[in-house]
């Protein structure tokens, strides 16, 4: 059975830290890994999507992705309260299946 | 603005009732899902469809059904059948060509069983 799996949490930091979100998954052909915040009583919100190994950076959060390893990190550089909620991590297939596979998600709370 | 609408955003439902949840979206995409949240917990597949007409059972369908018969809507009921209906409920929506295929999610429905 294809997995996501990811650390639940809380992970706790001050503010204007670096936090750190892993994720790894089981299936090697997927193709599309992706970050999604969500705040309490929300629905989930893109963060980054990634599908080529390295580094993505968009402002003060950069995607990273390790085909090899199976594992993609979210780095959240400065981090602030407002960045406080859980985050997801989300795998697509290979092949015509759009479904995503989701991770449960970690909780991160940014401390004044 | 394109993007995903659900309604009602709050629905409270008696044991033995069936109840429909409403998703529409006008981002032209084929494939929407439908997803059931409790609290703590990730997100869990409930159905999905990749055309009109056409729809396939997600890791949890027992006591739900969907219809497909409209690009733009993918109504999700609550059947009397499913035991433990509270939770949040969340339609989401992609294209099924290309990459990257995130999906989009609309707002939610909190749904109590009273």
């Amino acid at each position: 059975q294809k997995e996501v799996e990811q650390n639940s949490g809380p992970l706790s930091v001050p503010e204007g830290a670096i936090a750190s979100l892993n994720c790894t998954y089981s299936d090697r052909g997927s193709q599309s890994f992706f970050w999604y915040r969500q705040y309490s009583g929300k629905s989930p919100e893109l963060i980054m999507f990634i599908y080529s190994n390295g580094d993505k950076e968009d402002g003060r959060f950069t995607a990273q992705l390790n085909k090899a390893s199976q594992y993609v990190s979210l780095l959240i550089r400065d981090s602030q309260p407002s960045d406080s909620a859980t985050y997801l991590c989300a795998v697509s297939g290979a092949g015509n299946n759009r479904k995503l596979i989701w991770g449960l998600g970690t909780s991160l709370a940014v401390n004044p | 603005d394109g993007g995903i609408t659900q309604s009602p955003k709050y629905l409270f439902r008696k044991e033995g009732q069936n109840v429909t949840l409403s998703c529409e979206q006008n981002l032209n995409h084929d494939a929407m899902y439908w997803y059931r949240q409790d609290p703590g917990q990730g997100l869990r597949l409930i159905y999905y469809s990749q055309i009109v007409n056409d729809f396939q059972k997600g890791d949890i369908a027992e006591g739900y059904s969907v219809s497909r018969e409209k690009k733009e809507s993918f109504p999700l009921t609550v059947t009397s059948a499913q035991k433990n209906p509270t939770a949040f409920y969340l339609c989401a929506s992609n294209a099924i060509s290309g990459l990257p295929n995130e999906q989009f999610f609309g707002p939610g429905t909190r749904l109590t069983v009273l």
